[in-house]
């Protein structure tokens, strides 16, 4: 059964760059592609972008510019930076399975991270 | 960009009775749709793909349906445990990958 669990800071200041990880277990991190996606406090579910343990990756195009994602086949993990955050990108951050191109399963629980001053 | 759109924002329901949640596509996405339900605290949890097929271990009482731009999401025999937020989430055209606003399901 995958499992996945996000890591990182929960709290920035606004400028700083958010860097999350995601561990992946029981599934090798090369059968699959891989998602990240954000929920604002008491809103929807917005896409980040998807990484292949090749290197490949897409992203939100509202987002692209400030975007880097890389995978670690060595610890099972991929990760994601988001550059210049502003108060708006406060959010519950959820990976996840990206399943042939289509929907999203299984996901991590998620983590919050707050940009604030 | 495709914007999914859901109705109601909520809906009150008896337990034991019958729930209709709406989607809709600004344009066609043939059957490219998933549905997700989404508990306090919680991630969101896969039901339906493809429009219409069930997840593994989600219960028959979910069914879906619709293609091209309407979608329905219907939850025969509302349980205790069925109450939270429903997203559905198009992915026929990408990047990028769009979900709709989502529909609460509360106790009427």
């Amino acid at each position: 059964q995958v499992q996945l669990q996000e890591s990182g800071p929960g709290l920035l200041k606004p400028s700083e760059t958010l860097s999350l990880s995601c561990t992946v277990s029981g599934d090798s991190i090369s059968s699959f592609y891989w998602s990240w996606i954000r929920q604002p406090p008491g809103k929807g579910l917005e896409w980040i972008g998807y990484i292949h343990y090749s290197g490949s990756t897409n992203s939100n195009p509202s987002l692209r510019s400030r975007v880097t994602m890389s995978v670690d086949t060595s610890k099972n993990q991929f990760s994601l930076r988001l550059s210049s955050v502003t108060a708006a990108d406060t959010a519950v951050y959820f990976c996840a399975r990206w399943v042939l191109y289509n929907w999203f399963d299984p996901w991590g629980q998620g983590t919050l991270v707050t940009v604030s001053s | 960009e495709i914007v999914m759109t859901q109705s109601p924002a909520t809906l009150s329901v008896s337990p034991g009775e019958r729930a209709t949640l709406s989607c809709r596509a600004s344009q066609s996405i043939s059957n490219s749709l998933a549905w997700y339900q989404q508990k306090p605290g919680q991630a969101p949890r896969l039901l339906i793909y493809g429009a219409s097929t069930r997840a593994t271990g989600i219960p028959a009482r979910f069914s879906g349906s619709g293609s091209g731009t309407e979608f329905t999401l219907t939850i025969s025999s509302l349980q205790s445990e069925d109450f939270a937020v429903y997203y559905c989430q198009q992915y026929n055209n990408w990047p990028p990958l769009t979900f709709g606003g989502g529909t609460k399901v509360e106790i009427k």
